[in-house]
């Protein structure tokens, strides 16, 4: 499974709303799709797993929708600490994360 | 508290070897399916493979399959990555990590992550 992410860099300001696409070459389950942040020197963080369910921790400025073979993270209003890359991640079955997407200032 | 430690990256030829560990902590590690994550320089994630609870159940990317081999110690609570052949486009930081829940078939997101260790591959 292909997952294809839009934009490949996102330039935003603090405040402002963030919508991430992560688009599937065939469908997936809703139940097998999870969003991670990652920046860099650190580890990538669970966000979002099956779709739309936000993980241990993660603010609700943060959500996550779609189904068959689209899908999209929303960022309500970036904080400072939002600036970082997006990677979708297909779990059911076989693995494969998306190319990400780089939010910037 | 889920701890993962890498360990085992370095500089190494390219058609060298290189075996790399995770130490697990914080949690029962015989009873969790195990993954290794990469990421090339200025490069996304890429899932690298994974086995089942006992090792009896394993997949690896096709970009690895042949050149690697993951197992795992139950004993010493450590996941390991042998790495044979080792090309240059395999330079990398290696992530081990862990499903969010112990289940029988994996089908499950990532939820805790090591800090990765950085293998580079070069003459």
């Amino acid at each position: 499974i292909v997952l294809t992410q839009s934009p490949g860099t996102l330039s935003l300001s603090p405040g402002e709303g963030a919508t991430l696409s992560c688009r599937a070459g065939q469908n997936v389950a809703t139940k097998d799709l999870a969003w991670y942040q990652h920046k860099p020197g650190q580890a990538p963080r669970l966000l979002i797993y099956a779709t739309s369910i936000r993980a241990t921790g993660i603010p609700d400025r943060f959500s996550g929708s779609g189904s068959g073979t689209d899908f999209t993270l929303t960022i309500s209003r970036l904080e400072p600490e939002d600036f970082a890359v997006y990677y979708c991640h297909q779990y059911g079955g076989a693995v494969f994360f998306g190319g990400g997407t780089k939010v910037e200032i | 508290e889920v701890q993962l430690v890498e360990s085992g990256g370095g500089l190494v030829q390219p058609g060298g070897s290189l075996r790399l560990s995770c130490a697990a902590s914080g949690f029962t590690f015989s009873t969790y399916w195990m993954h290794w994550v990469r990421q090339a320089p200025g490069k996304g994630l890429e899932w690298v493979s994974r086995l089942n609870h006992f090792g009896s159940s394993i997949s690896y990317a096709d970009s690895v399959r042949g050149r690697v081999t993951i197992s795992r110690d139950n004993a010493k609570n450590t996941l390991y990555l042998e790495m044979n052949s080792l090309r240059v486009e395999d330079t990398a930081v290696y992530y081990c990590a862990r499903p969010l829940v112990n289940t029988y078939n994996d089908e499950n997101p990532l939820a805790f992550w090591g800090q990765g260790t950085l293998v580079t591959v070069s003459s």
